[in-house]
Parts: structure tokens; sequence; C-alpha cells
């Protein structure tokens, strides 16, 4: 079934540790996003993609990296885990046309103790 | 950039009732605004969506008006039901370059059997 997948769904980690969020569509969608959002609090973008090799940061400010080498796939890189990074990060994708719908992945539960 | 504002940020009504969220925008060139409901511990899904060009949207029991001149929109769900409740996130996105969704800070809508 086409859907948005992001994996873990839970992770718990010590701070200093790096960590990657993984995100994958089956959609065919160009373009993809990741949104942190704080549990039933408002979506921030933090990253976004058009297409292949192309990344641009988002509204928020973010200390993660993001890469979009295959157009499914759309991972999220925190090099040194904080527990200000503690959050719920969204993967989103869209398709090509202007101000197509967004279709949200289940989400990571991100805890940096 | 666009700014999104929405209110109330809580609201609880009879089942049965109508319930209405708002939302205001800065940026008058946006010419999108979709409206997400998310439920708890699950991914925000699109419920309905308008583009500048028409003023009001219904899908069933779910209508959504624009008024492109006061640059508010408003969600509009009749014959609440307990399936209702949920958050709902207003947002709006322009084009050519500004298409990015601004989210406003979302509405808490609790359906009271």
């Amino acid at each position: 079934e086409a859907d948005i997948y992001q994996t873990p769904r839970y992770l718990v980690i010590g701070t200093g540790k790096k960590i990657t969020l993984e995100c994958s569509q089956t959609m065919g969608h160009d373009k993809m996003y990741w949104y942190q959002q704080d549990p039933g609090m408002e979506l921030h973008l933090i990253h976004y993609s058009y297409g292949v090799n192309s990344t641009e940061k988002g509204d928020l400010s973010s200390e993660s990296t993001v890469s979009r080498i295959r157009t499914e796939h759309f991972p999220l890189t925190l090099e040194s885990a904080r527990p200000s990074h503690t959050s719920q990060y969204l993967c989103a994708s869209s398709r090509r046309p202007n101000n197509s719908p967004l279709h949200f992945g289940n989400g990571t539960r991100l805890t940096v103790t | 950039g666009e700014n999104v504002e929405q209110h109330p940020s809580t609201l609880s009504v009879q089942e049965g009732d109508s319930a209405v969220i708002k939302c205001t925008y800065s940026d008058s060139a946006s010419n999108y605004f979709p409206w997400y409901k998310q439920e708890l511990g699950k991914r925000p899904q699109l419920i309905i969506d308008i583009r500048s060009n028409v003023g009001e949207k219904k899908d069933q029991r779910i209508a959504v008006t624009l008024n492109k001149t006061a640059k508010h929109f408003s969600l509009h769900i009749t014959e609440t039901q307990p399936e209702d409740s949920a958050v709902y996130f207003c947002a709006a996105s322009g084009n050519f370059g500004n298409e990015k969704l601004t989210f406003g800070t979302g509405t808490r809508l609790t359906i009271i059997p």
C-alpha cells in the first residue's frame, strides 16, 4: 500500500549520541518535509526538499541535518542528541504541483535523557 | 513571512451542535488553505482545503469559508459526533517560491456526549 513510513516509532537515547530518523514514501512524491511537534501542539517546519539533491532549512532553526539521495528516502540526522531535542518528528510528502496536500507519516517520538 | 493565528485554542461542544474554528493569515499572497485533523497519538490528516478562487467549500458535515479581503478563513463542523474530537490545525501557503505551509497553533475540540 502506498504510504509514508517512519522508523523508529519511539526512540529513547542518551545525550551525545548520534541518531538518524528514517522516512520513506512509496507514493512517488517529489516533495518531502520534516516537522517538529510537541504533543498536540503547533507543527514547525525544520527541513524540506523539492527533489533529489535539493534540501532547504525550514522556519524553525534545528541542529539536525537531512539528505535526499533518492526520491523516496529523506532521513534526518542529529549528530549529538541533547535533551532539548526531545519532541515528536513528523515526516511528510506531497506531489509536485504547487500547494498539493501533505501526507504525514506516523512520526518518531524522540526522548533524549 | 506568513503568520497564521488560530482561535480558539480549546473548544467543547455538545454532541449534535456545531463547531466553528477561525484562522487569520498575514500574507495577502497566500492562496491555499488546508485544514488538518490530528487524533490523539495519530498523524495529522487533511480533512478539507480551499483555494483562493472560491469563497466556500463543503464536504458532508464539514465546510470551510474564506474571506480574502479580511484575510481569514473558518472551519465549520455541523452535527458533531464523538469521533470529531481531535486537534484541528489550519494552514496557509502561497505560490511561486512561498508555498511552504505555515500552520496555526491548533484547536483542541472536545465533543461532549
